[in-house]
């Protein structure tokens, strides 16, 4: 019974594909989340939706466009891309109650590869 | 600017052999401070909150602590299985900010 999962688990393509990366989480939270992990493990957030809407977009490039069907749901959508894209990309949840937010959880992560 | 610092980048320790972790930290409006433990191919895992300077909390030989200015992960004799990546994050606002992280290797 896996809290947080994503798919695919790796991904290689070529520069200038369209990819997508999915996500599900089945602990009923509000608040989802998308991060990019770089080569060097620093972890940094971009996107975070709560109750399917957006609410932190951290100055990603607008190729990059999440979607949450609902709220067990945050999609990503990478269009046109490019070398620098390569990296790990998580998707994380939380509960959120008034102004605490709890702890996120994870998911295993999304190893992207672009050639 | 808001800014977490994960000391030290790297620690190699002997079995048994305690030390800490530190996560140093400048930020305004902070909500929480989190400790996060990743292993290698997987997404961090939840260890521990703390919310105001002055609290700790344990969970087997893992004991943060929180003042004003940094956070301290302690590990105490500690197993070659409490091997990874220990990640600090604060949060800020609606958003987790992470520091690098300290990879920990314990030997047999």
């Amino acid at each position: 019974d896996t809290a947080v999962s994503q798919t695919p688990k790796y991904l290689v393509t070529q520069m200038g594909n369209d990819k997508s990366i999915k996500c599900e989480q089945n602990l009923g939270h509000d608040t989802m989340y998308w991060y990019k992990q770089d080569s060097k493990k620093f972890l940094k957030i971009m996107f975070s939706y709560n109750n399917k809407e957006l609410i932190i977009n951290e100055t990603v490039p607008n190729r990059f466009s999440p979607k949450s069907p609902d709220k067990a749901h945050l999609n990503l959508h990478i269009n046109s891309l490019e070398l620098g894209d390569s990296a790990v990309y998580f998707c994380a949840s939380s509960p959120v109650s008034g102004d605490v937010y709890n702890e996120q959880f994870f998911g295993p992560g999304t190893r992207l590869t672009v050639l | 600017e808001d800014q977490v610092t994960q000391s030290p980048e790297a620690l190699r320790l002997q079995e048994g052999e305690s030390s800490s972790l530190n996560c140093s930290y400048t930020v305004s409006g902070l909500r929480g401070l989190f400790w996060y433990r990743q292993d290698p191919g997987k997404g961090p895992e939840f260890l521990f909150t703390l919310y105001s300077a002055g609290e700790e909390k344990e969970k087997e030989r893992l004991k943060a602590t929180l003042t004003k200015k940094e956070s301290f992960l302690h590990i105490t004799a500690p197993k070659p299985e409490d091997s990874a990546t220990y990640l600090c994050a604060v949060q800020i606002a609606q958003k987790l900010v992470f520091g690098q992280g300290t990879r920990l290797t314990i030997n047999p």
